[in-house]
C-alpha cells in the first residue's frame, strides 16, 4: 500500500545546530508540502513543492529550506534551529482536493 | 494575508449531542477539504466540497459550503466518544496556486 513516512518521529537538538526532517511518499504524487502545528495555530505551511527541482515558501518559511530531487521526498532542513521552532512537523503529499499526511515529527530545540 | 477563521476553538458535548463547527474564508476558495485529528495522531481528509451550496454527508456528519463559496459547516448528529478530536478545514483558494490554507481547528471532547 502506498504511504507517507516521515523520520525521525523525535528529535532534540541544540540551539543553532542544523537539522534535517526526512519525508517519503510512495503515492507518486506531485504536490508536497511541509507543515507545522503549535498550539492555538492550527497547521502552519512552511514550504511545498509542485514537482521535481520545484520549491516554494509557505507562510511561515523563515529558518527553513527544502529541495526536492525527487519525486518521493521532500527533505526539510533548519539552517540554525531556534527555541521557536520547537514544534510538531508534518509533512504530506497530495492533489489540490485531497493531502495525506505523515505521522508527524516531533521536535525540541533546547 | 489570506485567512481562514473556525469557531469555535473548543466544544465539549454529552454522547448523544449535536455538534456544529464553522469555517470562514476573507476570500473566495475554489475548494474547501475537512480534516479530523485524532488526540496524539495526524490530520485525517474527511471531504472536499467544491460547488456553491454543496451538500454532502458521510452518516452522522454533515459537510456544507456556502453560496458565495466563503464560508463552511461540519455539523455531527449525535455524537459519539470516537468522535473525539480536532477538526480542521482549510481551504485553497481561488488565487494561490493550490496550496491548502487551515482553520485553527475545533477540539471536540465527548462525555459518555
Amino acid at each position: 500500500d502506498a504511504e507517507i513516512t516521515q523520520s525521525p518521529r523525535h528529535k532534540i537538538t541544540e540551539t543553532g545546530r542544523q537539522v534535517t526532517l526526512a519525508c517519503h511518499q510512495t503515492w507518486n504524487h506531485n504536490n508536497m508540502f511541509w507543515y507545522r502545528q503549535d498550539l492555538g495555530h492550527g497547521l502552519r505551511l512552511i514550504h511545498y513543492s509542485y514537482g521535481v527541482h520545484d520549491t516554494n515558501k509557505g507562510e511561515v518559511s523563515d529558518g527553513y529550506s527544502v529541495s526536492r530531487s525527487n519525486t518521493e521526498d521532500l527533505p526539510l532542513t533548519l539552517e540554525s534551529a531556534a527555541s521557536s521552532q520547537t514544534s510538531v512537523y508534518f509533512c504530506a503529499s497530495g492533489t489540490t482536493y485531497e493531502q495525506y499526511f505523515g505521522p508527524g515529527t516531533r521536535l525540541t530545540v533546547t | 494575508g489570506q485567512q481562514v477563521m473556525q469557531i469555535p476553538q473548543y466544544q465539549h458535548v454529552q454522547e448523544g449531542e449535536d455538534f456544529t463547527t464553522y469555517c470562514n474564508s476573507s476570500t473566495t476558495l475554489s475548494n474547501i477539504q475537512w480534516y479530523k485529528q485524532r488526540p496524539g495522531g495526524h490530520p485525517v481528509f474527511l471531504i472536499q466540497l467544491v460547488k456553491s451550496g454543496e451538500v454532502k454527508k458521510q452518516k452522522r456528519l454533515t459537510f456544507q459550503f456556502g453560496e458565495a463559496k466563503k464560508n463552511s459547516s461540519l455539523h455531527i448528529t449525535a455524537t459519539q466518544t470516537t468522535d473525539v478530536g480536532t477538526y480542521f478545514c482549510a481551504g485553497v483558494m481561488m488565487v494561490g496556486g493550490g496550496k491548502l490554507i487551515f482553520g485553527q481547528g475545533t477540539e471536540l471532547s465527548v462525555k459518555p
